[in-house]
């Protein structure tokens, strides 16, 4: 088992540009979770989707959009990139409800010029 | 707003020191608190605490929770360098999917 995967692991951006952040995870989970991580900020959740077909926002939604294409797979938009989306992107997935462990991925950072 | 407040922010201590790690929360309808350590990378979980003065135990970790007073601790008995990362605490409420992070404490141990 892969746990949870993340692609790519580096990106840099110019402002303006788009691009897809890829999850992926193989344990069978049901809820997948978008955080970014910036210093002195803990993690923070952008989207989160409880359920394969189902998407709802968090603390800091604007400027992404996801999509959860199946079970397997969560993936994070950003349109039009910004300067302040430079952050350490983070995916995590949890079995079900009840089941309170999050697993990580191993992270994306972004850099936006 | 649900809030989780971690102190100190930062912490460095010799090696074989005791620390406590804090963890205050305000969360609506509360359901869980959840305690991870961050390495170079991606959280690792540590413990999950639901219920008050029930202390959960890993080595020389340790956690418990008071949900009168809101707050958490995260013990760590005589600390190597391998100790040495940011910890982090999050609350979560019923009927919710979302968790709420505190910004971590950094831990460092010194040799």
């Amino acid at each position: 088992n892969a746990g949870v995967t993340q692609t790519p692991k580096f990106q840099v951006l110019k402002t303006g540009q788009s691009m897809t952040l890829q999850c992926a995870q193989d344990m069978n989970h049901n809820s997948m979770y978008w955080y970014r991580q910036d210093p002195g900020m803990g993690l923070r959740l952008i989207y989160y989707s409880a359920s394969e077909g189902t998407t709802d926002k968090g603390e800091v939604p604007n400027g992404y959009n996801v999509s959860r294409l199946n079970k397997r797979e969560f993936s994070l938009r950003l349109e039009s990139a910004a300067p302040s989306q430079t952050s350490v992107y983070f995916c995590a997935s949890r079995a079900l409800q009840g089941q309170e462990t999050q697993y990580f991925g191993p992270g994306t950072r972004l850099l936006v010029l | 707003e649900d809030k989780v407040v971690q102190s100190p922010l930062s912490l460095v201590v010799h090696e074989g020191d005791t620390v406590t790690l804090n963890c205050s929360y305000e969360v609506t309808n509360f359901r869980s608190l959840l305690w991870y350590k961050q390495e170079k990378k991606a959280p690792t979980f540590l413990f999950m605490l639901t219920s008050s003065g029930i202390e959960k135990k890993s080595g020389r970790l340790s956690s418990i929770l008071d949900k009168k007073e809101l707050f958490s601790i995260l013990n760590i008995t005589a600390t190597q360098t391998g100790d040495s990362a940011v910890y982090l605490c999050a609350g979560a409420g019923s009927g919710t999917y979302k968790y709420i992070f505190g910004t971590g404490t950094r831990l460092k141990v010194l040799a």
